[in-house]
């Protein structure tokens, strides 16, 4: 099983472009979401989904949207790039949409530059 | 202001000896969990504590939920440098959300 796949690893964007980062999961995972790292912040969350068709915000929701249209994917998309949006940018999954009980599956980060 | 409050944020010591990574809130969690995380890579899950004053061990890493549930401890004996990197602890907050500390960057020198 691949896990959770996120692509690009890098992409560097100009300040008011639009792009989308991508997440797939294989593992028929009902629960996604997406952080953003940046030193010394540790990880916040985006936006999260429980199932598709449902998603919410996290504590850092503003100049992000998501959309979850099937179990597997969960694209996040940045309408207009500004610089504060540089950051790492991490996907994961769980198995299930209660926290406690089982773990997130991360994948291996987007690094955005945004110039 | 960060919810998960950890520290140190860095710490790098020699090999072999011991240390303890701190995770203090003012917050009440119903679970807490602790990561680990490679450079170039997402972090990857080490335990999960669920009830108050819990310890769980792993190998040379031991793990303590406070009796009040607001704070752990990851406490390493004889650190070898492949415990380096970056630990992570995070408060599951209204079931569906995980909150994250800002981790502490562990450097184990040979």
């Amino acid at each position: 099983n691949a896990g959770v796949t996120q692509t690009p690893k890098f992409q560097v964007l100009k300040t008011g472009q639009s792009m989308t980062l991508q997440c797939a999961q294989d593992m028929n995972h009902e629960y996604m979401s997406w952080y953003r790292q940046d030193p010394g912040m540790g990880l916040r969350l985006i936006h999260y989904s429980v199932g598709a068709g449902i998603t919410d915000q996290g504590e850092v929701p503003n100049g992000y949207n998501v959309s979850r249209s099937t179990t597997e994917d969960f694209p996040l998309r940045l309408l207009s790039a500004a610089p504060s949006q540089t950051s790492v940018y991490f996907c994961a999954s769980s198995r299930e949409t209660g926290m406690g009980n089982s773990p997130l599956h991360f994948g291996n980060g987007t690094r955005l530059t945004v110039t | 202001t960060q919810l998960l409050e950890q520290s140190p944020q860095f710490l790098s010591i020699q090999e072999g000896e011991n240390l303890t990574v701190y995770c203090n809130s003012s917050s009440v969690f119903s679970s807490l969990q602790w990561y680990r995380q490679e450079p170039g890579e997402g972090p990857v899950l080490l335990v999960t504590v669920v009830t108050g004053g819990e310890v769980k061990k792993l190998k040379r890493l031991t793990f303590q939920f406070g009796d009040a549930r607001k704070d752990s401890s990851l406490h390493i004996t004889a650190a070898q440098p492949g415990d380096t990197g970056l630990y992570l602890c995070a408060g599951v907050q209204g079931a569906q959300k995980l909150v994250f500390g800002q981790g502490t960057r562990l450097t184990i020198n040979p």
